[in-house]
């Protein structure tokens, strides 16, 4: 069983609506929980980092949440763009990544 | 800027044959991965390198696969001899100081083994 799991694994939304994408794991312990943009044909970009005692943390319209006693962390979204359109991927330290979550964006 | 450059960006061979994939991290930055991604396994560790010397290679698949950084500016992962298999984007990525800071991604080597 993944020790990451990312949930929906996509997701099509409407041009300025938000979204919250999900991810749960049970990686044990943990230096910190990373979300990653991946656009289709490139690497991954860093959105956010947090460690085991910060709750949230905000990137632009990017912010992410870390419940370090239920082990869930979500990414939300909000006002979305085209430009939004990407895979999301969650990564727990030490190297435990998520499926990632397909997100299209469409006007 | 130049970021983490990755070379060639494309690569195809056939099986048997030495494949080597190289890598210029940001300069200043200490630590260096080399990940793997496929369709079916998404994304995986395979090695990392801090100050030039190898900290963690339990994700390297098998013997065929082999990573070296000679300096603080170069990178290369090989493998010797490449498989079907072994088909997938390899990303190198680059990080400064601690763990707690972002790694930074080159786009990648698109290794296709015929």
């Amino acid at each position: 069983k993944n020790q990451v799991e990312q949930s929906p694994q996509s997701l099509i939304i409407l041009e300025g609506k938000n979204c919250t994408l999900q991810c749960n794991y049970t990686v044990s312990p943990f230096s910190n929980l990373r979300w990653y943009k991946q656009d289709t044909g490139r690497g991954p970009v860093s959105l956010t980092i947090m460690t085991f005692s910060e709750n949230t943390k905000s990137n632009g319209r990017y912010t992410a949440t870390l419940d370090a006693d239920t082990k869930q962390s979500s990414l939300h979204i909000t006002a979305s763009q085209l430009s939004d359109s990407a895979s999301y991927i969650c990564v727990v330290t030490p190297g435990r990544f998520g499926a990632g979550t397909r997100l299209t964006v469409k006007p | 800027d130049a970021g983490v450059i990755q070379s060639p960006r494309h690569e195809v061979t056939e099986m048997g044959q030495e494949v080597t994939l190289r890598c210029k991290p940001i300069s200043g930055h200490n630590s260096l991965f080399w990940y793997r991604q496929t369709m079916m396994r998404g994304l995986e560790l395979l090695i990392y390198f801090n100050n030039n010397v190898p900290i963690d290679d339990s994700g390297m698949p098998e013997d065929r696969f082999s990573a070296k950084m000679p300096n603080a500016s170069f990178s290369t992962l090989k493998i010797q001899p490449s498989e079907p298999r072994d088909s997938a984007v390899y990303f190198c990525a680059s990080r400064a100081g601690v763990v707690n800071q972002p790694q930074h991604f080159g786009d990648g080597t698109r290794l296709s083994i015929l």
